[in-house]
């Protein structure tokens, strides 16, 4: 069966200190993957999503970048973080054998400092 | 660009009443239409869908209704339950070189006992 994992589940950083989370999917192949910011209490904004290996569109202009290195493999960086890159990210991924449905990982719970 | 609106952001109601969420999406190649709920801390979990060619899909309590021509969808959750609280996202999804899904801001459900 197809999974997904994220990490890691929460980190605490300083304002211009580097980001890197990561999240892989097991059990599938080619997938759609998506970074998602869900600010306290807000809805869901779509940051980045990516059809094949280094293959990113980004959504929103911002300070974050995101990579996919394998065809498994997402993953969101900054290089100097700010207090309004705080939420909660989450990792989301479709398969092309399950329709359209997104399914979301554990998500990252993010506090800038 | 894309969007999607939804309504109301907060609802509350009594045990065993219905509750109802509207959206308005803006794309017109939008062509599928999740529902998720969100408990607190966690991940959006996926409900129920509708699929552009169906104009109603009932499961159980829920049900949800698509108005293509109106670019309008529901859900509508009847003989509401306390554990029904959460945060309910639509969605609109549409195909533009990868699976793309733009979330709704999100209504809070309030289930009083």
């Amino acid at each position: 069966s197809q999974t997904i994992h994220q990490w890691p589940a929460t980190l605490v950083q300083p304002v211009g200190s580097p980001l890197s989370l990561e999240c892989t999917v097991e059990g599938t192949s080619n997938p759609n993957l998506y970074w998602y910011r869900q600010a306290a209490g807000r809805g869901l904004q779509l940051l980045f999503y990516s059809i094949g290996i280094d293959q990113i569109s980004s959504e929103v202009p911002q300070n974050l970048s995101a990579s996919r290195p394998q065809d498994r493999q997402f993953i969101l960086s900054s290089k100097k973080l700010l207090l309004s890159d705080s939420g909660f990210y989450l990792c989301a991924w479709i398969s092309a054998g399950a329709g359209n449905t997104i399914y979301f990982g554990e998500g990252s719970w993010l506090t800038v400092v | 660009g894309e969007n999607v609106e939804q309504h109301p952001s907060t609802l509350s109601v009594q045990e065993g009443d219905s509750a109802v969420i509207k959206c308005t999406y803006s794309d017109s190649a939008s062509n599928y239409f999740p529902w998720y709920k969100q408990e607190l801390g966690k991940r959006p979990q996926l409900i129920i869908d509708i699929r552009s060619n169906v104009g109603e899909k009932k499961d159980q309590r829920i049900a949800v209704t698509l108005n293509k021509t109106a670019k309008h969808f529901s859900l509508h959750i009847t003989e509401t339950q306390p554990e029904d609280s959460a945060v309910y996202f639509c969605a609109a999804a549409s195909y533009t070189g990868g699976f793309k899904t733009i979330f709704g801001a999100g209504t809070r459900l309030f289930v009083k006992a």
